[in-house]
């Protein structure tokens, strides 16, 4: 399974946009980068994904560098329930999903 | 829609003792998949059912197992429990395994603790 490397934390301040990244140098050209949230005392909830073209959804953007080796997420304007850990995942679709220890963000009021 | 149902919501068994968890999936959904969530290991999958049939599996001793029922309800079952088992057991469903583009929808997960 491909790995990603996400920083362990970071902080946000409320209403402000919140850059998430994820570094995925070993991507196979068949990876899609999904993201994923986990809400405290919850499972994961499905956020977005992408395979090369830039993506957005009601709740964020993915920002996906042109070497495919790393890709941002993109909260624009961050509120208190957008404190969660987000897990940048590599998947094909014949793979599990296979998470790694995420990023915990923390939005201050 | 009703999301994908997990029950109990918390166990406390003892050491030896064996559990079963019960997962129903969204309406529709053909596949679930099995996650054991640790403060130390963090998400590990366990394995995925489509059609009754396992068709994934992690890499977790032969004491956890699982299965799925014609109307794509799940179990998963964890014999002769060990302290390293406390964990949030978490399922996932989707409409068909290995699922690229709809994404998985998860439960809230059954809290098992060991003692």
């Amino acid at each position: 399974d491909a790995k990603t490397t996400q920083p362990n934390s970071m902080e946000s301040n409320e209403e402000e946009p919140v850059h998430l990244p994820c570094n995925h140098s070993t991507i196979s050209g068949t990876d899609y980068i999904h993201w994923y949230r986990q809400l405290p005392s919850q499972g994961p909830e499905y956020v977005i994904h992408g395979l090369t073209s830039n993506v957005n959804n009601r709740m964020a953007s993915l920002a996906i560098a042109e070497d495919r080796k790393s890709s941002t997420l993109i909260l624009h304007r961050a509120t208190l329930r957008d404190a969660a850990v987000y897990y940048c995942i590599l998947k094909w679709r014949a793979q599990k999903l296979v998470f790694g220890q995420g990023t915990r963000l923390t939005i201050n009021p | 829609k009703a999301g994908v149902t997990q029950t109990p919501r918390y166990l406390i068994k003892t050491r030896g003792q064996q559990v079963t968890l019960s997962c129903s999936p969204i309406s529709g959904h053909r596949s679930v998949s099995w996650y054991q969530q640790t403060p130390g290991q963090g998400l590990q999958f366990l394995f995925e059912y489509f059609s009754e049939t396992q068709r994934n599996k992690g890499n977790f001793p032969g004491r956890f197992s699982g299965r799925q029922f014609s109307n794509s309800r799940s179990e998963m079952n964890v014999s002769t429990l060990e302290l390293g088992d406390s964990a949030l057991y978490l399922c996932a469903s989707s409409l068909l395994p290995r699922q690229r583009l709809y994404g998985y929808t998860f439960g809230s997960g059954t809290r098992l603790t060991v003692v």
